[in-house]
């Protein structure tokens, strides 16, 4: 099993919806929690971070995160065609006790599709 | 300032070739990392650099190895090319949370 996991896709949605991306992580200490954007042929694109339970908003996008449930979610409202692309979701990993810095790991990504 | 900067694009190997893969950063960040990326397997973590003298293994070292010259530089040396190691490969920096990616190294093996 792999340290981060997301939902398998494709996911499509209708322009102007409201897009929901999932992501789970093992490791209880993980502090750290990004999503990023990639479309293809291009190299990944960091669009959001958070750090602490709760949501963050960055214009349409949310990011959630529950720590207690090892979830991280990105939420995309008003989808537009241009947010067509690849989310990656991203988890900084401690591992052992005593590490002092985390390796970050990346899930699988879920194609998105918003189609007008 | 052009962030992480990866040579070359593109490569074509023979099996059992071997190659360097450069990358730099003029972030003056700490952080540096290599990932490969395969259909289906997003982001593959192969090692990462923490600091300057320092390197560990991610999740698939075998058959690389990796140097950290300096600050700005680490590179990603495939000794003897195998097919399975056809790929675009990813270097990337970051202040050791997150990471800023170069443009990649699409590599194939013949």
């Amino acid at each position: 099993q792999k340290e981060v996991e997301q939902n398998s896709g494709p996911l499509s949605v209708p322009e102007g919806a409201i897009a929901s991306l999932n992501c789970t992580y093992s490791d209880r200490g993980s502090q750290s929690f990004f999503w990023y954007r990639q479309y293809s042929g291009k190299s990944p694109e960091l669009i959001m971070s958070i750090y602490s339970n709760g949501d963050k908003e960055d214009g349409r996008f949310t990011a959630q995160l529950n720590k207690a449930s090892q979830y991280v979610s990105l939420l995309i409202r008003d989808s537009q065609p241009s947010d067509s692309a690849t989310y990656l979701c991203a988890v900084n990993i401690w591992g052992k006790k005593g590490s002092t810095l985390g390796r970050l790991y990346f899930g699988r990504g879920t194609q998105l599709t918003v189609w007008p | 300032n052009a962030g992480v900067t990866q040579t070359p694009k593109f490569q074509v190997l023979k099996t059992g070739q071997s190659m360097t893969l450069q990358c730099a950063q003029d972030m003056n960040h700490n952080s540096m990392y290599w990932y490969r990326q395969d259909p289906g397997m997003g982001l593959r973590l192969i090692y990462y650099s923490a600091s300057e003298g320092t390197t560990d293994k991610g999740e698939v070292p075998n058959g690389y190895n990796v140097s950290r010259l300096n600050k700005r530089e680490f590179s990603l040396r495939l000794e003897s090319a195998a097919p399975s190691q056809t790929s675009v490969y990813f270097c990337a920096e970051g202040a050791g949370r997150e990471a800023f990616f170069g443009q990649g190294t699409r590599l194939t093996v013949v």
